[in-house]
């Protein structure tokens, strides 16, 4: 079953700040985050371990609640280039190790 | 430069035809991964290999086979292409260490 992410769609002027969630019914061990612009190949963006951390990435956060077994992302002060897809990508116990369930993605739309 | 490559980038097949998808790594990873995508559905896992001549099925398995004779190497095969199968296929990699996942380009598979 694959993690629900929300929103589906978010548009943003410059400079606003967004949180994508992503949701699973499973008790997850990591939580990873990619983002794929238009025609390109996924990219890493970071990995949150079970433990509740929080990772930072530039003005890219995000948060895993190993609790509720959700995890957020945090993009602040939005540039044109953070416009695109983003996945969450979830591994658990049940699914075993190594291998990711991706969401359905969060379109993010950037604009001047 | 780490680097997936895929064989092809865009590809058109028959109805009933055998294909083979191609995906080659360069950073010695351990971890090799086919996913399909499609609009709306994310990306989805037919096969994984944890090593050479190891496979396990993914989500979505049904009408594919995989093989791994070299550990740089990993093949996606449609025994008998049907037309539910065009799809964007994307190979990914990634080291058992720590399982951040490097995606190929994607081959555009069409089958008419």
């Amino acid at each position: 079953q694959q993690p629900v992410q929300s929103p589906q769609a978010v548009i943003l002027r410059e400079g606003e700040d967004a949180v994508i969630n992503c949701s699973s019914s499973k008790a997850l061990y990591s939580v990873h985050w990619y983002r794929q612009k238009h025609g390109e190949a996924p990219v890493f963006l970071m990995i949150l371990l079970k433990g509740g951390e929080q990772k930072g990435h530039d003005k890219i956060s995000a948060s895993f609640n190993e609790k509720k077994q959700q995890s957020s992302l945090y993009l602040t002060a939005s540039q044109l280039s953070y416009s695109g897809t983003y996945f969450c990508g979830t591994e658990s116990m049940n699914t075993g190790f190594q291998k990711l369930v991706f969401g359905t993605g969060t379109r993010l739309l950037v604009s001047p | 430069d780490v680097k997936v490559t895929q064989s092809s980038r865009y590809l058109v097949k028959r109805t009933g035809e055998k294909v083979f998808l191609e995906c080659v790594q360069d950073m010695d990873h351990e971890n090799m991964f086919w996913y399909r995508q499609d609009p709306g559905l994310g990306l989805r896992l037919i096969y994984f290999s944890y090593d050479v001549k190891m496979k396990e099925k993914g989500d979505i398995p049904e009408g594919y086979s995989v093989s791994r004779e070299k550990k740089e190497r990993f093949s996606l095969i449609l025994e008998s292409a049907s037309t539910n199968q065009t799809s964007m296929y994307l190979c990914a990699s990634s080291s058992r260490l720590d399982n951040e996942q490097f995606f190929g380009p994607g081959t555009r598979l069409t089958v008419l």
